[in-house]
């Protein structure tokens, strides 16, 4: 059965204090490892998709890398508007195109 | 372009009524995923839609089922509700049938059962 998780479950950084989040999933074979954000009240937002180990994706202050095993998504010098929950869900070359989905990482930004 | 809209985007309801939710689809999408997110969980796979047809279902009972329309619109039904089902509803548009497209999102519609 595929698995996510997703760690740490909080983080609180300070403005401009770089970091990373941790992304490690079980899938019998990997079509696509998907990260999301979601702010409250909304729906998940696209972020990024990564296809193969040795990919990495960048868009702003956020950077994605991906392993057999685990993704990262660094964050750099980050800003109180990069306050979300971050998620990360992987989708099996089996079946349906299903997103399987960690629990999430809850990020807060203090100016 | 227009994203993924839901309705309502919230509701209220009593043990053993049954509930309908509504989603449109993203302009150019043919595929319709439904999944419930319960406070401070990630989204749980319910079922998706291609072209019409069930394309894979999450382990969810049968009182939870949907239909895709023509214009790729979608609807969630859920009978016989129960307190556990309150939850935030999600629906995601794709086009399926292309390897690796990502699915985008709705804001949701969010259920309390009382």
């Amino acid at each position: 059965e595929d698995q996510v998780t997703q760690s740490p479950e909080a983080l609180r950084l300070q403005e401009g204090e770089s970091s990373s989040l941790n992304c490690s999933y079980t899938v019998s074979g990997l079509r696509g490892l998907f990260w999301y954000r979601q702010d409250p009240g909304k729906g998940p937002e696209f972020l990024f998709t990564l296809y193969s180990a040795g990919e990495e994706k960048e868009k702003e202050r956020l950077k994605a890398t991906l392993t057999k095993k685990e993704s990262f998504l660094h964050i750099t010098a980050p800003k109180p508007e990069d306050s979300a929950t971050y998620l990360c869900a992987v989708q099996d070359r089996r079946g349906s195109e299903k997103l399987v989905f960690g629990k999430g990482t809850k990020l807060t930004v203090n100016p | 372009e227009t994203g993924v809209t839901q309705s309502p985007t919230h509701l209220i309801k009593t043990r053993g009524q049954q509930v309908t939710l509504r989603c449109s689809s993203q302009s150019g999408h043919n595929t319709v995923s439904w999944y419930q997110q319960a406070l401070g969980q990630g989204p749980q796979f319910i079922f998706q839609y291609y072209r019409e047809e069930e394309n894979g279902r999450g382990n969810f009972p049968p009182r939870f089922s949907g239909l895709q329309f023509p214009n790729y619109s979608s609807e969630l039904n859920v009978n016989a509700l129960e307190l556990d089902d309150s939850a935030l509803y999600l629906c995601a548009s794709s086009f399926g049938g292309r390897a690796n497209q990502p699915q985008h999102f709705g804001d949701g519609t969010r259920l309390s059962i009382l």
